[in-house]
């Protein structure tokens, strides 16, 4: 079972920023939270990750609760080619495997 | 920099065939590496994954099997496909480290006739 929980799908207008929640409530102490996206019929591309302090890349921003239970990955200004699967992923702790669930659908609207 | 390839990007097989899905890592060593297929509309299960040459971890019992042959060569293969073998099959590689992100390859999409 997936151990994160997403809303199943979103709409973005262009431009603006696209948040995307993800619960994570049974996190251990030692894993690490991941995003990844899917565009049609490709391979999931890596974002981002983080254990416990805010991230940014160029790419997206993770935002991580200080409990850790959930986190928001935003998409400071959304284009029409960020429309994708979102995947919120925690590793299996101890080990180096990925339980992916059904994600989250963005939709970037023009 | 590493790059990650997979072929074929498409295939379409008898029911009863053989399978061998290939893939390789360039431009990193000893790389953990994973197979995962993806039904339509649903999202990825892992299937095998191996952290070093001739180590294989099963994650779903199956019609499938997988095999490292070498360090950076990671091979999915069925003796007879079935039906439900049909999929997106991604293939996915990262560092012998803990907590580093995974990077798939393109995907092979596997029809079963």
């Amino acid at each position: 079972d997936a151990k994160t929980t997403q809303p199943p799908s979103m709409d973005c207008a262009e431009g603006r920023a696209a948040n995307l929640p993800c619960n994570h409530s049974t996190i251990s102490g030692n894993e690490y939270v991941y995003w990844y996206r899917q565009i049609h019929s490709q391979g999931p591309q890596y974002i981002i990750h983080g254990l416990k302090n805010n991230e940014t890349n160029e790419m997206a921003s993770l935002i991580i609760t200080e409990d850790r239970k959930s986190s928001t990955l935003i998409l400071p200004h959304a284009t029409l080619r960020d429309t994708a699967v979102y995947y919120c992923i925690v590793s299996v702790s101890g080990t180096y495997k990925y339980i992916f669930g059904t994600g989250t659908r963005l939709k970037v609207l023009a | 920099s590493q790059t990650i390839h997979q072929w074929p990007a498409t295939l379409v097989q008898p029911v009863g065939s053989p399978l061998s899905l290939e893939c390789t890592v360039e431009g990193t060593s000893n790389p953990n590496l994973y197979w995962y297929r993806q039904a339509a509309g649903r999202g990825l299960q892992l299937l095998f994954y191996s952290v070093g040459i001739g180590q294989i971890s099963s994650e779903v019992p199956q019609n499938l099997s997988a095999s490292r042959p070498q360090d950076r060569q990671f091979i999915l293969s069925s003796k007879k496909l079935l039906l439900s073998d049909s999929g997106f099959y991604l293939c996915a590689w990262s560092r012998d480290l803990s907590n580093q992100p995974q990077h798939f390859g393109d995907g092979t999409r596997l029809s079963i006739l």
